[in-house]
């Protein structure tokens, strides 16, 4: 079985630009999570889909946002990038209510 | 809000010795779950151990094993006969366990340096 995948690995951006991150679950996974990792904040949740619907989003600005498509898969979205954007950013799905969340290779965001 | 607390940054043990982790958190819920992820410089978040608040026997995998203290809401990770493949960060994470929760608030990590 497939693992969570995250596209691209790598992305270099400028500041100002917009970027969108994908991320196909597991299969059968309908719950998507994602998450910014730096390393003076750590790691932190920035929001979570099930079915399409955002259930819970994390402390961070509108520039943040995202979506899940009828297939699960789904997409993370940061306009107006800022130096400050500059991270791993993590996927994760899970299979049901009760299950630990399983976690993407992440894709490095390095903003110019 | 729920707080999760890793107090060493980093820690070293030689290969085949046995290494404890230490966690530690904050929550005013009596349903929740715990966990330890590994992260390795490769990236990918690697889920280690879980374990539910409401059962009282730690959890063990392998070489891995918890000391889940609920009053102390202490939860501290065990790993016995290190190899080298160990090496990694380690995160400590918290979840409720209210439906539909799936938020994790994690640690800030330790790092851990397995000496041949």
């Amino acid at each position: 079985k497939a693992g969570v995948t995250q596209t691209p690995r790598y992305l270099i951006k400028t500041r100002g630009q917009q970027v969108t991150l994908s991320c196909s679950p597991i299969s059968g996974h309908r719950s998507v999570s994602w998450y910014q990792q730096t390393p003076g904040q750590g790691l932190q949740f920035l929001f979570e889909y099930f079915s399409e619907t955002q259930r819970n989003k994390g402390n961070f600005p509108g520039r943040f946002s995202g979506r899940q498509f009828s297939n699960s898969r789904s997409e993370m979205n940061v306009s107006t990038l800022e130096l400050g954007d500059s991270a791993l950013y993590l996927c994760a799905s899970r299979a049901g209510a009760n299950q630990p969340q399983h976690f993407g290779d992440g894709t490095r965001l390095s903003i110019l | 809000a729920q707080t999760v607390t890793q107090s060493q940054p980093e820690m070293s043990v030689q290969e085949a010795e046995t290494v404890t982790l230490s966690c530690t958190y904050d929550t005013s819920e009596s349903d929740y779950y715990l966990f330890w992820y590994k992260q390795p410089p490769s990236r990918q978040m690697i889920l280690v151990i879980r374990q539910e608040a409401y059962k009282q026997q730690n959890a063990t995998e392998n070489r891995f094993s918890v000391n889940f203290q609920k009053a102390a809401k202490s939860f501290s990770l065990k790993i016995s006969d290190s190899q080298l493949g160990d090496a990694a960060m380690y995160f400590c994470a918290y979840r409720s366990g209210i439906q539909g929760a799936q938020k994790l608030v994690f640690g800030q990590g330790t790092r851990l340096t397995i000496n041949p």
